[in-house]
């Protein structure tokens, strides 16, 4: 079955740095990755998501970036705000008749800084 | 985006109880959903799929006497703990599906935590 690692666990940015977030999928024919965003004691929230029919998909401060090739795609933020600070799980899923199960990474620690 | 409802937020309920957790819909339908069990500080881990007029898929490992689930309509699963003991307090989450161009994108309710004494 899939396989997702994400990386890094933990990661801390002072207010207005950009943070990046990496994962990499081990089922080739996986062909959609979301990223949710999770605030502490919520449901995780969808920020962004790319299908891989795409390299690249951006919204304001959040862009994903995907190289098929290599198996991972990253999560890139800029422009950093403590609003921002949350767990970040990616996730990857090959959709199968009509419905799609998740695969998720095991999240990263965004802590943003004043 | 689509949203997803749970119910209750919170319970706290003796050990042997059972307790039910609703998921909904609010603005599309969902002839799956999919229930979810989070540990603290740890990843999403998928308990089972929740299939409309059907039954339940389960994970390896998860048991699906304890954990019964029903998908009574188009925008409405439940998950019910049976006999619940201290092992089971964790974060439930539902998500469903939102069937659009290209295929599905999941959203997920705003979960339940379930503590048992």
């Amino acid at each position: 079955g899939e396989n997702v690692e994400q990386h890094p666990s933990t990661l801390s940015v002072q207010e207005g740095d950009s943070a990046v977030i990496k994962c990499t999928y081990s089922d080739s024919a996986s062909n959609y990755f979301p990223w949710y965003k999770q605030e502490l004691g919520k449901g995780p929230q969808l920020i962004i998501d790319i299908r891989s029919n795409v390299g690249e998909k951006k919204d304001q401060r959040i862009a994903v970036t995907l190289n098929k090739t290599a198996k991972h795609f990253s999560l890139h933020i800029t422009e950093t705000q403590p609003e921002d600070s949350a767990v970040y799980f990616c996730a990857a899923t090959r959709p199968l008749s009509g419905y799609s199960t998740l695969t998720f990474g095991k999240g990263t620690m965004l802590l943003v800084s004043p | 985006g689509a949203v997803v409802s749970q119910h209750p937020s919170r319970v706290i309920c003796k050990s042997g109880t059972s307790v039910k957790i609703e998921c909904r819909s609010l603005d599309f339908q969902a002839t799956t959903m999919f229930w979810y069990r989070q540990f603290p500080k740890k990843s999403l881990m998928l308990m089972a799929t929740s299939n409309e007029g059907s039954k339940a898929t389960y994970e390896q490992g998860v048991e699906k006497d304890k954990f019964l689930i029903n998908h009574a309509s188009l925008t409405l699963s439940t998950l019910t703990v049976t006999s619940a003991h201290p092992e089971d307090s964790s974060f439930y989450i539902c998500s469903a599906p939102e069937r659009g161009r290209g295929g599905d994108t999941q959203y997920f309710g705003p979960g339940t935590r379930l503590t048992v004494l």
